[in-house]
């Protein structure tokens, strides 16, 4: 069974500040995703990096797959309180018989305030 | 687009009583799955299909069945309904799997709680 641990669990900062979540495992991952999670609403897809290595901006996130495609990371600068929510990562392996399941890690729960 | 959509939105069941959440996606997206998430917990795949008439089990399966009779219908039979099984459910689907970069789009979530 594939697991993926995320932390920390709960961050909680000042509007301003910059963060970093952890999404890591024992396992390849052949694709890795980011998703964002608002109360009362299903997960959002932020960002999928399936190369060793990759990293990719999304305005003021920055997400990084690790070289070994077991790691991954999710950098926010000048958080903002818009950014509060339910922060999931998710791998993947594609083909075979995976059909796209995902196995997710339990999520950081981001407060930013004003 | 709706996209995925989930009937009911809450729903309270006593313990040993069944139910059925809907799901139902107008993206004409083969592949479907259901996942619970517990309080602070990241989700885990209940079932999933790649289309009509295949079901698979996931992660999770216990007290749980599914069919898949349409592409865009996937409901989750809950049998005798225990509290183990509050929690909120959610309904995803993705076109296929031949892109890693493929994107799941998820559902509102049903919450349940069983008492």
């Amino acid at each position: 069974t594939q697991l993926l641990e995320q932390s920390p669990q709960f961050l909680s900062i000042q509007e301003g500040e910059n963060l970093t979540v952890y999404c890591n495992s024992s396992s390849v991952f052949s694709s890795l995703q980011w998703y964002r999670q608002e109360p009362g609403e299903g997960p959002v897809l932020l960002v999928t990096v399936v190369t060793g290595g990759e990293v990719k901006k999304l305005k003021r996130l920055t997400f990084q797959f690790g070289d070994a495609r077991k790691d991954s990371s999710l950098h926010i600068t000048a958080a903002q309180p818009g950014d509060t929510g339910l922060y999931l990562c998710a791998g993947t392996n594609a083909g075979g018989t995976s059909y796209g399941k995902l196995t997710f890690g339990q999520g950081t729960i981001l407060t930013v305030h004003p | 687009n709706a996209g995925v959509t989930q009937t009911p939105k809450f729903r309270i069941l006593k313990i040993g009583q069944s139910m059925t959440l809907q799901c139902t996606q107008d993206m004409n997206h083969n592949y479907m799955y259901w996942y619970r998430q517990d309080p602070g917990m990241g989700l885990k795949l209940i079932y999933y299909s790649v289309g009509a008439g295949i079901t698979d089990k996931g992660e999770v399966p216990n007290g749980y069945n599914v069919s898949r009779s349409t592409t865009e219908d996937f409901p989750l039979r809950l049998e005798l309904a225990a509290p183990s099984q509050t929690s909120v459910y959610f309904c995803a689907s993705s076109y296929s799997r031949r892109s890693r970069r493929e994107t799941q789009y998820f559902g509102p979530g049903t919450r349940l709680l069983v008492l």
